[in-house]
This record gives structure tokens, C-alpha cells and sequence, in this order.
């Protein structure tokens, strides 16, 4: 089946520096991938939307400055917080839908990075 | 754009109950509609899903109907077991996302599964 890795599984920062996190699609092509934020117990808000070979679009309220997307192949898309705060710290998940399997519309997840900030 | 509502945040059922979860979306033109089980400290997974041209999906103890004039969806599991407690969360794909098919998320169900 479709394997979305991401990583790292968690990280811890100090304030004011940047962390980058990685979503690879393993063994299919993903055109688009997604960037979700979680906070505990609560749902999975959509922070960008990511294609490659172009800007990621970003979602009312998501600062394109603080969190850079980068999607350079079809397999690899990269989310950098950059000058971390601790209000940063949260769940961060990425999901990438493939470009083949054109009947299954649905997104297939990354194992998620947890970002502590200190 | 897209608004998704989900019912309730939290379930308790006794092995063997049903459950059912709601939800409710705002944009007449979407499309797809996924449900996802997330288990602690794990990915969400793809359970099962349905599109707007069919009314309801069946896999195993697990279906999916949709009432699109009603703008609801719901999810039914039958015969629970322990292993089924996890977060639901079902989710609308807003059709006019520029063909990206993002997913806008439900706040999530809370299952618990009592032996």
C-alpha cells in the first residue's frame, strides 16, 4: 500500500531557531502533499497545501513566513518552522495523495513529527 | 469555505453496541467524504470512504451513508470490539480546492469500547 515517512518523529528546539521537517512518499508519486497542525486532543487543521514544482498555497491564518514549504520532486516535500517560538510546539503531520491511483482519493499520513520548543 | 461538524466528541459503548457518528458539512459542491481512526500516539488511518454519487458503503462492521441534500454523513460500526477505541474523524473535500482534494477535518470522536 501507499507509505507517506516522515521526519523526524520528534524533535526539541530552542527558542528562535529553525527545524525542518521532511515528507517522503515512499513508493508511489505524490503531486500534492499536505501539511497538517495538531494540538492534543483536538483536529487536524490544514495549515498548506503543497505541489511540487510550485508555491505551496497556504490556509487563512498560516504565516508563509514562519512556515516554509518546499516540494522539489515527487516524492519529497519539507516544511521548515523557522525561528521557533514555544507556541510552535505542537503535532505536525503531513499526507500526500497518489498521483497514479487515480480512484483513491484519499490522503495517506505521515507518522508525524512532535516539535517541543524550549 | 468549508465547514466540517462532527457528533459527538466522545462515545462510550459496551462490546457488541453499535455506534454511529455524525457529521455535517457547508459546502454543497463537496465531494468526497473519508473517515479516519487515529490510535493514540499514531497516524491517522483511512477507514473508509464515499463519494457524492453514492448514497451508502458497506466493509464489514464498518458503513458510510450520505444524505446530500441534507449535507450529512454518518458512520456506523457494528459488533464493537475493544480494538475499535480510537479518535474518528471524518472529513469533506470542498470541490472547488482547485482539484488539490484537500481535506477539511471534523473535530474528531472520542471511542471508547468497554469489554
Amino acid at each position: 500500500g501507499a507509505v507517506v515517512s516522515q521526519h523526524p518523529s520528534w524533535v526539541i528546539c530552542k527558542s528562535g531557531t529553525s527545524v525542518k521537517i521532511e515528507c517522503r512518499s515512499l513508493d508511489f508519486q505524490a503531486t500534492t502533499m499536505f501539511w497538517y497542525r495538531q494540538f492534543p486532543k483536538q483536529s487536524l487543521m490544514l495549515m498548506a497545501t503543497s505541489n511540487e514544482g510550485s508555491k505551496a498555497t497556504y490556509e487563512q491564518g498560516v504565516e508563509k513566513d514562519k512556515f516554509l514549504i518546499n516540494h522539489a520532486s515527487l516524492t519529497l516535500s519539507t516544511l521548515t518552522v523557522t525561528s521557533a517560538h514555544p507556541e510552535d510546539s505542537s503535532f505536525y503531520i503531513c499526507s500526500a495523495r497518489d498521483r497514479v491511483q487515480g480512484g483513491v482519493w484519499g490522503a495517506f499520513f505521515g507518522q508525524g513529527t512532535r516539535l517541543t520548543v524550549v | 469555505g468549508e465547514n466540517v461538524e462532527q457528533h459527538p466528541s466522545t462515545l462510550s459503548v459496551q462490546e457488541g453496541d453499535s455506534a454511529v457518528i455524525k457529521c455535517t458539512y457547508s459546502d454543497s459542491a463537496s465531494n468526497y467524504f473519508p473517515w479516519y481512526k487515529q490510535e493514540l500516539g499514531k497516524r491517522p488511518q483511512l477507514i473508509i470512504d464515499i463519494r457524492s454519487n453514492v448514497g451508502e458503503k458497506k466493509d464489514q462492521r464498518i458503513a458510510v451513508t450520505l444524505n446530500k441534500t441534507a449535507k450529512h454523513f454518518s458512520l456506523h460500526i457494528t459488533e464493537t470490539q475493544p480494538e475499535d477505541s480510537a479518535v474518528y474523524f471524518c472529513a469533506a473535500t470542498p470541490l472547488g480546492s482547485g482539484g488539490y482534494n484537500k481535506l477539511i477535518f471534523g473535530a474528531g470522536t472520542r471511542l471508547a469500547v468497554h469489554p
